[in-house]
């Protein structure tokens, strides 16, 4: 089956830029998007590009989508303490059934 | 306010005691699905379903069992809970085939014992 593949942690100081990175396999994606959890929550849609855009920007956080490599990020300026969550991407292909990532846990320290 | 509406949040109970956890939204949304969450395997799907009357399996849906016979509830039964399925599960809705996403419910942290 598809598979969307992120590593599983990340450490960053407060006040830098997070980068956390996914790749995934279905060449029919369709929608990509960045999920955010925090402790003792459900998951929150953080935002979403669409496979025929190369970057969406929203505030604090951007999204590049490189569709030739199959290779989407997400970019956090100014990380704050608030910011450390787990994120998880996502694609929605063909099926129209979305495949999840493992999840990154963001840890950001003073 | 629009959610997705699990309960309950917390359950302890035993080894073969059957057991329901409800999910309800209220955005008249067609698909639904369930997800457990374990550590370090991410998100797997349990069982979905694309509207009234259609479910299918997911990834992992041994030991389970779903219903959908009105479009805003989707319960997740178990039947003869085990151990292994000590779990945090998520209920998500969305519309079908946009890019709105999925709203997810708070979680049910279920332990078997």
């Amino acid at each position: 089956g598809e598979d969307v593949e992120q590593s599983l942690f990340l450490s960053v100081r407060e006040g830098d830029s997070s980068v956390i990175n996914c790749t995934y396999t279905d060449s029919s994606s369709t929608y990509l998007y960045w999920y955010k959890q925090e402790p003792g929550a459900g998951l929150q849609l953080l935002t979403y590009i669409f496979s025929n855009m190369d970057m969406k920007q929203d505030q604090r956080l951007t999204v590049l989508l490189n569709k030739k490599d199959k290779h989407l990020s997400l970019r956090i300026a100014d990380t704050q303490t608030g910011d450390s969550a787990i994120y998880f991407c996502a694609e929605l292909g063909g099926s129209y059934i979305p495949t999840f990532g493992r999840g990154t846990s963001l840890i950001v320290h003073p | 306010e629009a959610q997705v509406t699990q309960n309950p949040r917390y359950l302890i109970t035993v080894t073969g005691k059957k057991l329901t956890v409800t999910c309800s939204q209220n955005m008249n949304h067609e698909y639904m699905s369930w997800y457990r969450q374990d550590p370090g395997l991410g998100l797997r799907q349990i069982y979905y379903s694309m509207n009234v009357e259609v479910t299918d399996k997911g990834d992992v849906p041994e030991g389970y069992k779903v219903s959908r016979k009105e479009k805003r509830n989707f319960p997740l039964i178990l039947e003869s809970p085990s151990p292994n399925q000590t779990s945090l599960y998520f209920c998500a809705s969305s519309r079908q085939g946009t890019n709105y996403g999925y709203t997810f419910g708070s979680g049910t942290r279920l332990t078997v014992v």
